[in-house]
């Protein structure tokens, strides 16, 4: 039982790389979600999306980009990393319906210097 | 827009004592309302979650919250701490028609032998 999981485990950044975070769930839920989450701000939502094909803003959605080609994998890059966008990054899955939970990956810790 | 507020980002408590962790939330309409842990270097799991029906829910580890409108809170409570229960909890919330899950900050659990 697989989940959700996400690749890389942790990555160090050069201010201005580029990267992509992969995350693979397979459970076939059709919502998928990225998080960040920093020191006292709990969880804020970067992206979402309800489907293959679909995406959306979040909260804090500046300086990422997401795509959701397939219904089991939801990609977020970076197309220039900055040292603000040092954080521990989450995908999650769920089913469409509000009263189901969301099941989260083990966590992407991304540092850049 | 829907919103939950944690209050207290630390509570000590002792091994053997109650455990309260507080959560009130904000939502124009009837919300659905999760409990998640995060052990350190893990992802989030869910504790317990409240849709529909019986106010007071029960979760995994002996938790347990209860869904009081009146008040907009959902507290969890645990009678007797244990040494395993040092974690970062996590209150969200979800509306019907929203499709976002929503954190809170977060609240660090510490027990003391």
């Amino acid at each position: 039982n697989a989940g959700v999981t996400q690749t890389p485990k942790f990555r160090v950044l050069k201010t201005g790389q580029s990267m992509t975070l992969l995350c693979a769930q397979d459970m076939n839920h059709e919502y998928m979600y990225w998080y960040r989450q920093d020191p006292g701000m709990g969880l804020r939502l970067i992206h979402y999306s309800v489907g293959e094909g679909t995406t959306a803003k979040g909260e804090v959605p500046d300086g990422y980009n997401v795509s959701r080609l397939k219904k089991q994998n939801f990609l977020l890059g970076l197309e220039s990393a900055a040292p603000s966008q040092t954080s521990v990054y989450f995908c999650a899955s769920s089913l469409v319906f509000e009263n189901t939970e969301a099941f989260f990956g083990q966590g992407t810790r991304l540092t850049v210097v | 827009a829907q919103s939950v507020t944690q209050l207290g980002s630390h509570v000590s408590v002792s091994e053997g004592a109650l455990v309260l962790l507080r959560c009130n939330y904000s939502s124009s309409v009837p919300p659905y309302l999760f409990w998640y842990v995060q052990y350190p270097n893990q992802g989030l799991q869910l504790l317990l979650k409240y849709t529909t029906g019986a106010t007071l829910v029960k979760g995994i580890n002996g938790f347990e919250a209860e869904f009081k409108k009146s008040e907009t809170s959902f507290h969890l409570t645990k009678p007797s701490a244990h040494m395993s229960d040092a974690a970062e909890y996590f209150c969200a919330v979800r509306n019907t028609g929203f499709q976002k899950l929503v954190f809170g900050t977060g609240t660090r659990l510490l027990v003391s032998p």
